[in-house]
């Protein structure tokens, strides 16, 4: 299957600072990419569908000057928490879809494990 | 809203079939997956169904589909120490890349 690698796996950071994290389609072109957070045992919670070259459509309660996304090719989306605080702190997933606009298949990421301390 | 739910734990012996169970909301829903998550990584597609389908066998693995009552399951037949993760069903809808994830179902094999 198609290969979606997000970057880095696992950062620690200082309140008040922003951390970018990447996820990058290996092997095909994903027009939509979408980013996910995920609590301690918890389901994945959709942030943003970010699509390629416009402007990234947030979920209802994700605030979108500190969670900036950006979509400047087919193969790259990035995630910028910025200003971060502790309660920040949680697992953010991407994943990239590929296929027809009858099935979705979508690709993910293998996570980025985020600590602000 | 689309609304998906699994029950959160599910422990079964090694060597047994495990089930695990999901419902939704959504009758426009077209296709319904399982995903699988082990510790501290993302999730990797193990199977889906298509809604005019009520089955679908692939080696372990056996989905279920009661689109009349919105319910799905997934069989793992011979459970191994591997088949410890979390199990997450989604759905989508034709045309909309946007899937809808359930709550997760942690397994826990018992040896």
């Amino acid at each position: 299957g198609a290969v979606v690698s997000q970057h880095p796996s696992w950062v620690i950071c200082k309140s008040g600072t922003s951390v970018k994290i990447e996820c990058r389609s290996l092997d095909f072109q994903a027009t939509t990419m979408f980013w996910y957070r995920q609590f301690p045992k918890q389901s994945l919670m959709l942030m943003a569908t970010s699509n390629e070259g416009s402007k990234a459509t947030y979920e209802q309660g994700v605030e979108k000057d500190k969670f900036l996304i950006n979509h400047a090719s087919l193969t790259l989306s990035t995630l910028t928490v910025t200003s971060a605080h502790p309660e920040d702190s949680s697992f953010y997933i991407c994943s990239a879809t590929v296929g027809s606009r009858q099935r979705t298949e979508a690709f993910f990421g293998q996570g980025t494990r985020l600590t602000v301390v | 809203g689309e609304d998906v739910e699994q029950s959160l734990f599910l422990s079964v012996r090694e060597g047994d079939s495990s089930v695990i169970n999901c419902t939704y909301t959504d009758s426009s829903s077209t296709y319904l997956y399982w995903y699988k998550q082990e510790p501290g990584a993302g999730l990797q597609l193990l199977t889906y169904i298509f809604s005019n389908m009520d089955m679908k066998q692939d080696q372990r693995l056996t989905v279920l589909l009661n689109k009349k009552d919105k319910h799905l399951s997934l069989r793992i037949a011979d459970t191994q120490t591997g088949d410890s993760a979390i199990y997450f069903c989604a759905e989508s809808n034709f045309g909309n890349e946007k899937l809808t994830f359930g709550t997760g179902t942690r397994l826990t094999i018992i040896p």
